[in-house]
């Protein structure tokens, strides 16, 4: 299994600019999740998934979307690139509720000028 | 939603064991605590979780105190891999939700 991967590893984008950041899982979890660490910060949840179809807010989900139209990927897109966004960004999932042991991907790291 | 208190960072010589405590005083019955690391620049690593009872595993021990407001993560001999910021987490209920707060930065030093 490869677990989670994400792409890209690294991007640079200007302000106003928009991308997807991509986020894939072949262990047939049900839970995935987005969150954010900035520097010398812990994470914050951005979204979450229960499964396919199903998405809902996390801490800071402002300029963010999502969509989960599959078990086994959760994009993350934004829209309208701002230099608060700037961060890098973590995927990970889960088997089950109640079962809090995410699998993290390796990240990818955003810079927005 | 119980929170955490870890102290901010600590040394560890290696091959000795490293045991980094974590306070979470307002844990309620039914939730659990778990651990998790990250090593530089990468995705945060599960270690281990718990309820009540003690757990081991390849990577840890947890030890939980009676009252279950503290907890104390066992590196039973620490290497220089296992330098990294642990994160002590009590998930509050809900859809698995992970809150990570500024978690111990562990030195193990030669």
């Amino acid at each position: 299994n490869a677990g989670v991967t994400q792409t890209p590893k690294f991007r640079i984008l200007k302000i106003g600019q928009s991308m997807t950041l991509q986020c894939t899982q072949d262990m047939n979890h049900n839970y995935m999740y987005w969150y954010r660490q900035d520097p010398g910060m812990g994470l914050k949840l951005i979204y979450y998934s229960v499964g396919a179809g199903i998405t809902d807010k996390g801490e800071v989900p402002n300029g963010y979307n999502v969509s989960r139209s599959t078990t086994e990927d959760f994009p993350l897109r934004l829209e309208l690139a701002a230099p608060s966004q700037t961060s890098v960004y973590f995927c990970a999932s889960s088997y089950k509720r109640g079962e809090e042991t995410q699998y993290f991907g390796p990240g990818t790291r955003l810079l927005v000028l | 939603d119980a929170k955490t208190t870890q102290p901010p960072s600590m040394d560890c010589a290696e091959g000795r064991a490293a045991n980094l405590p974590c306070n979470h005083s307002t844990i309620s019955g039914n939730e659990y605590v778990y651990w998790y690391r990250q090593i530089h620049s990468q995705g945060p690593q599960y270690i281990i979780h718990g309820l009540k009872n003690n757990e081991t595993n390849e990577m840890a021990s947890l030890i939980i105190t009676e009252d279950r407001k503290s907890s104390t993560l066992i590196l039973p001999h620490a290497t220089l891999r296992d330098t990294a910021v642990y994160y002590c987490i009590v998930p509050p209920g809900g859809y698995n939700k992970l809150i990570f707060g500024a978690g111990t930065r562990l030195a193990v030093h030669p």
